[in-house]
């Protein structure tokens, strides 16, 4: 079992519609939690970090559920432009934290 | 300014030849790290370094693997006798250090595409 676990998808939805995905972690001993962002054949940029809270920044809603280990981001309005693989990064304790990152859920947002 | 710059972009090897992939990380940026990522897959980590110390290489696949950072600055993963199972893209990415436990942005470079024919 993967230590990081992402649904593949694709999400295919509409332009203006709400999306959402979960990324399960298995180390209860996880650290911290970000979600990053990849287009085609280009390198990961950082989406968001997740806290406790959980946060938002306009558009995107990252939430950290511990007790159930997984993490979530939500997407409202969704454009165009937000097309691309969204992955989930844990940072995972194995001696030092290594950062371990699910395969990503790739989302399309068509017309 | 300048965000991470890999070199080559690509690289096609023969089975057995030896590569050698270069990482110039963000100015100050202590820590560097190195990721192989498949198709269709996420970054895979293979190793970490904080300054010049190699403090993680827990990743790495095989013993053909090696990485250094001789000056804590510009990192070169190496890799011996190169498999087919080898061809991916390798990410180097850079950050600042975090409290113990936790990592700030990571800032990515592009990437070497890597075949091995």
């Amino acid at each position: 079992r993967k230590e990081v676990e992402q649904d593949p998808g694709p999400f295919n939805v509409p332009e203006g519609a709400t999306v959402a995905f979960n990324c399960t972690y298995s180390n209860s001993a996880s650290q911290s939690f970000f979600w990053y962002r990849q287009d085609c054949r280009k390198e990961p940029k950082l989406l968001m970090s997740v806290y406790s809270s959980g946060n938002e920044d306009g558009r995107f809603t990252a939430q950290l559920n511990r007790a159930s280990q997984y993490i979530s981001l939500l997407i409202r309005d969704s454009k165009l432009s937000d097309s691309a693989t969204y992955l989930c990064v844990v940072n995972v304790e194995g001696g030092s934290y290594i950062p371990t990152f699910g395969r990503g859920t790739s989302l399309i947002v068509h017309p | 300014g300048a965000g991470v710059s890999q070199s080559p972009r690509y690289k096609v090897a023969k089975r057995g030849q030896d590569v050698a992939l270069r990482c110039d990380p963000i100015s100050g940026h202590v820590s560097l790290f190195w990721y192989q990522q498949a198709l269709g897959q996420g970054p895979e980590f293979l190793t970490y370094f904080q300054n010049e110390a190699q403090l993680d290489k827990s990743g790495l696949p095989s013993d053909r693997f090696f990485a250094e950072r001789p000056e804590g600055s510009v990192s070169t993963l190496k890799i011996q006798r190169t498999q087919q199972e080898d061809s991916a893209v390798y990410l180097c990415a850079s950050s600042l250090p975090g409290l113990a436990g936790f990592y700030n942005e990571q800032f990515f470079g592009p990437g070497t595409r890597l075949t091995v024919l």
